[in-house]
């Protein structure tokens, strides 16, 4: 099993530019997140997605965009970069069905810099 | 709203010597309590967690024990390793919260040969 895959792993944009961060998981999953982690502020939740069809706000949602492609695929997509987003995203999942007590399993992480 | 506090570090140890990282917690409710460890250039993985009052997680010799007299999950190991230098993350997930974790700043960890 691959776990949480996430594609690009390292990408440099300019400000303004838009890009989609791509992230699956192969273990049959419900529900599906994405954080971003900074310096000395641990992770932060963007978006997550309870189950197919549904996302909602996590605490940084500001200027980001998901999609739930499918029960494997939760993109991430940034429609106009600023230097503010430049971090290291985290994409994860859990089986989401007992409320809120489970364990979250991680991609290896995408870094961006936005210039 | 809930949240997570631990040591900020940087922690150095030598191999061999007794580690605990702290980690206090406030939550509204009963929630589930994690320590994730990420190695460098890779992402979070589960160390260990307990899910209720005076459960002790355990794993790769690394321990914590769920207070919630004292709402902390101090992270602790006898004999640190080099290969236990990482960030070690605290976690909460509520049930307030739906699906949603909390975690603290993270501690970086060194151990010297």
């Amino acid at each position: 099993n691959a776990g949480v895959t996430q594609t690009p792993k390292f990408q440099v944009l300019k400000t303004g530019q838009s890009m989609t961060l791509q992230c699956a998981q192969d273990m049959n999953h419900n529900s599906m997140y994405w954080y971003r982690q900074d310096p000395g502020m641990g992770l932060r939740l963007i978006y997550y997605s309870a189950s197919e069809g549904t996302t909602d706000k996590g605490e940084v949602p500001n200027g980001y965009n998901v999609s739930r492609l499918n029960k494997r695929e939760f993109s991430l997509r940034l429609e106009s970069a600023a230097p503010s987003q430049t971090s290291v995203y985290f994409c994860a999942s859990s089986e989401g069905v007992s409320g809120g007590q489970e364990t979250q399993y991680f991609g290896p992480g995408t870094r961006l810099l936005v210039l | 709203g809930d949240s997570v506090t631990q040591m900020e570090g940087p922690v150095t140890l030598s191999e061999e010597a007794f580690l605990t990282i702290n980690c206090t917690y406030t939550a509204t409710g009963y929630p589930s309590l994690f320590w994730y460890v990420q190695y460098p250039g890779e992402g979070l993985q589960l160390l260990l967690k307990a899910t209720k009052a005076d459960d002790k997680g355990s794993n790769k010799g690394f321990e914590a024990t769920y207070r919630k007299e004292t709402t902390s999950f101090h992270l602790e190991k006898d004999s640190v390793q080099v290969s236990d230098s990482a960030v070690y993350f605290c976690a909460l997930s509520d049930r307030n919260y739906g699906q949603n974790f909390v975690f603290g700043p993270g501690t970086r960890l060194s151990v010297l040969p």
